[in-house]
């Protein structure tokens, strides 16, 4: 079956350490891209790539980095810089950017928590 | 940031009441909009993508219309159920961005 994978499901990690999130696609899509959500908040857009090897910041880019070596592959990490890291975080995909192509398809999502 | 506005908040309706949400957004440089559906425990997905001012969509109970002169789209719910019980987002591709930009969600509660 055709889908993104996210792992792990639930993440604990203690303060000041890098945490990196896993998301696969084999949808063969050529953007993804990971939002976050807070209590009470939207989805909000943290890094997004439109390529292999190409990635833009989002709206809420800092303390995050990711890359993108593979098409199937856009794997976040949560650095220590992140003021505020416990939250739920999703992957998405979709075929491209602008107009139709723009349908989203999501992972399960991690939900991590920083003690 | 996109700016794009969801009301209500949340709503809580009986079972058979029919019931709309709105999406806002910038009426410039429009491309696409999407609707999708958030159930708890998983993943969002989608319902409809409209691209052309004056569509209309439908699919079973619920339906959606979109006016992309004034920046703005309506999803229906005819006949609620408790199965209709989810988030819903609308995710707009306009004012100048080809990245979906995803409103905070109407929370829908059916109460049977």
């Amino acid at each position: 079956d055709g889908g993104i994978t996210q792992s792990p499901k639930y993440l604990f990690r203690k303060e000041g350490q890098n945490v990196t999130l896993s998301c696969e696609q084999n949808l063969n899509h050529d953007a993804m891209y990971w939002y976050r959500q807070d209590p009470g908040q939207g989805l909000r857009l943290i890094y997004y790539s439109q390529i292999v090897n190409d990635f833009q910041k989002g709206d809420i880019a800092e303390g995050y980095s990711v890359s993108r070596e593979k098409k199937e592959s856009f794997p976040l990490t949560v650095t220590s810089a992140q003021k505020n890291p416990t939250a739920f975080y999703l992957c998405a995909s979709s075929m491209g950017t602008g107009g139709m192509n723009t349908e989203a398809f999501f992972g399960q999502g991690t939900r991590l928590t920083v003690v | 940031i996109l700016n794009v506005e969801q009301s209500p908040q949340s709503l809580h309706v009986q079972e058979g009441d029919s019931t709309n949400f709105t999406c806002s957004f910038p009426s410039s440089n429009f491309y696409a909009l999407h609707w999708y559906r958030w159930e708890t425990a998983k993943s969002p997905e989608a319902l409809f993508v409209m691209t052309l001012n004056g569509d209309e969509k439908k699919k079973g109970r619920i339906s959606a219309t979109l006016n992309t002169k004034e920046g703005y789209s309506y999803l229906y719910i005819k006949g609620s159920q408790p199965e209709d019980s989810a988030t819903y987002l609308c995710a707009p591709t306009s004012g100048g961005s080809y990245i979906p930009t995803f409103g905070r969600g109407t929370s829908l509660i059916v109460h049977p």
